[in-house]
């Protein structure tokens, strides 16, 4: 298995622009998270699916953020719009069930300036 | 009070030397625990699960204390790879990371 794949890598973009990440969980693995990472805040579950369906979003910051699982083997992470506050490492995980080991992708750096 | 707290150190020891991290946890209904290492700049990965009567996988071992609500991890004969950040993951119904533990095993 080629493991959790995340697009894009790296993604710098200006401030107000609107930012997707991207994500394909594990085949077969029914929960999908999203985390952002900073230095500050260390990691942070933003929120996460099962089945497709959003089952706790409690961690979303605020309405610029949206998440979306059309299918079971896609996700999409949305900034709308971008600010600078929003720069952090972003990870996409899978499991599973709720308890189980979390595989995580390589994450996402983003910057914005 | 944080759902999963650590030490966020830094530790810094020397090659050989034995190092020990504690995590602790505030929902008592906790079922699962994990430890995930994550180096620089790269995702976590899992480094071993806990177990209630502790288990061990070759230098590292991790305990459980359900009493105190705390996990462990030992880490001995420490190497230069195994420097990196240790995070404690507690689970009931979803999965709370703590902030991380950094270590670095010096020459």
């Amino acid at each position: 298995d080629a493991g959790v794949i995340q697009s894009p890598r790296h993604e710098v973009t200006e401030m107000g622009q609107e930012v997707t990440l991207r994500c394909k969980p594990i085949s077969g693995h029914d929960y999908l998270f999203w985390y952002r990472q900073t230095m500050m805040r260390g990691l942070e579950l933003l929120i996460y699916f099962n089945n497709n369906v959003p089952i706790d979003d409690s961690g979303m910051p605020e309405d610029r953020f949206s998440a979306k699982m059309p299918n079971a083997s896609f996700s999409t992470l949305k900034i709308q719009p971008s600010e600078p506050r929003d720069s952090a490492v972003y990870f996409c995980a899978s499991s599973f069930t709720e308890a189980d080991t979390q595989y995580f992708g390589p994450g996402t750096r983003l910057t914005v300036l | 009070r944080k759902e999963v707290e650590q030490d966020p150190g830094p530790f810094n020891v020397p090659e050989g030397a034995t190092v020990a991290f504690n995590c602790t946890y505030s929902n008592s209904a906790s079922q699962s625990f994990f430890w995930y290492r994550q180096d620089c700049r790269k995702e976590p990965k899992l480094l071993m699960s806990v177990y209630s009567s502790g288990n061990e996988d070759g230098r590292f071992t991790a305990q459980l204390n359900r009493a105190s609500q705390y996990i462990s991890l030992l880490i001995r004969d420490s190497k230069l790879s195994d420097s990196a950040t240790y995070l404690c993951v507690v689970g009931h119904n979803d999965m709370r990371f703590g902030a991380g533990t950094r270590l670095t095993v010096k020459p």
